[in-house]
């Protein structure tokens, strides 16, 4: 078990780019969390992976965003045409069926500066 | 919607000491689950206690514990014998137990906890 990995730590863009975070679940884990935190704030559900299947997108995770869990293994996070409202952590989360009652596993998180 | 609401920004406590940390929600839910995280400087969210809210008893972890009240919509997590690594971002949490909700957290704006030595 080497936990939620998530690359990369830090990410700096210009207003306009497009970026891409990964996410790397434990293994075993077949549902897949996103959450955005912004600075101060308690984190925000984005988007849920259940196996590869995207079940379920806040209105927060506007068109410029889209996620992906290709084989049910990894998923990437994509933003377009970055704003500087999208400066945020970006965090993700796993779990068994069993984390599913009793609480799943966070990564360290992608902190997103846009300039 | 679910909404939570940690009312304390800050908080401190001097090492030893015991200190509880307040959250409320709001949910028309009768089952459901209720957590603390906690956040350290490093920024990996860490589960410290879970609550289901059919079990009437409080859950304890170790040194930390809640004082449940589901009539009042109320889950307070008190820390005893606080030391300095419990220094951190404290994030209270509801999930609904339905599986439509897919197990997504609602979370509180958080506390944050000095421990002075």
């Amino acid at each position: 078990d080497t936990g939620v990995s998530q690359d990369p730590r830090h990410k700096i863009t210009k207003r306009g780019q497009n970026v891409t975070f990964r996410c790397d679940p434990i293994s075993e884990h077949n549902r897949l969390y996103w959450y955005r935190q912004t600075l101060g704030q308690g984190p925000e559900f984005l988007t849920y992976f259940q196996n590869e299947a995207q079940l379920e997108k806040s209105r927060l995770l506007s068109d410029r965003f889209s996620a992906e869990r290709p084989k049910g293994s990894f998923s990437t996070l994509e933003i377009q045409r970055t704003e500087q409202g999208d400066s945020a952590m970006y965090l993700c989360a796993s779990s068994n069926r069993q984390g599913f009652f009793y609480g799943y596993t966070f990564g360290s998180g992608t902190r997103l500066t846009v300039v | 919607a679910q909404t939570v609401t940690q009312s304390q920004p800050e908080m401190s406590v001097q090492e030893a000491e015991t200190v509880t940390l307040s959250c409320t929600y709001d949910t028309s839910e009768s089952d459901y689950y209720l957590f603390w995280y906690k956040q350290p400087p490093s920024r990996q969210m860490i589960l410290v206690i879970r609550q289901e809210a059919y079990k009437q008893q409080n859950a304890t972890e170790n040194r930390f514990s809640v004082n449940f009240q589901k009539a009042a919509k109320s889950f307070s997590l008190k820390i005893s014998d606080s030391q300095l690594g419990d220094a951190a971002m404290y994030f209270c949490a509801y999930r609904e137990a339905g599986g439509t909700s897919y197990g997504k957290l609602t979370f509180g704006q958080g506390t944050i906890l000095t421990v002075h030595p």
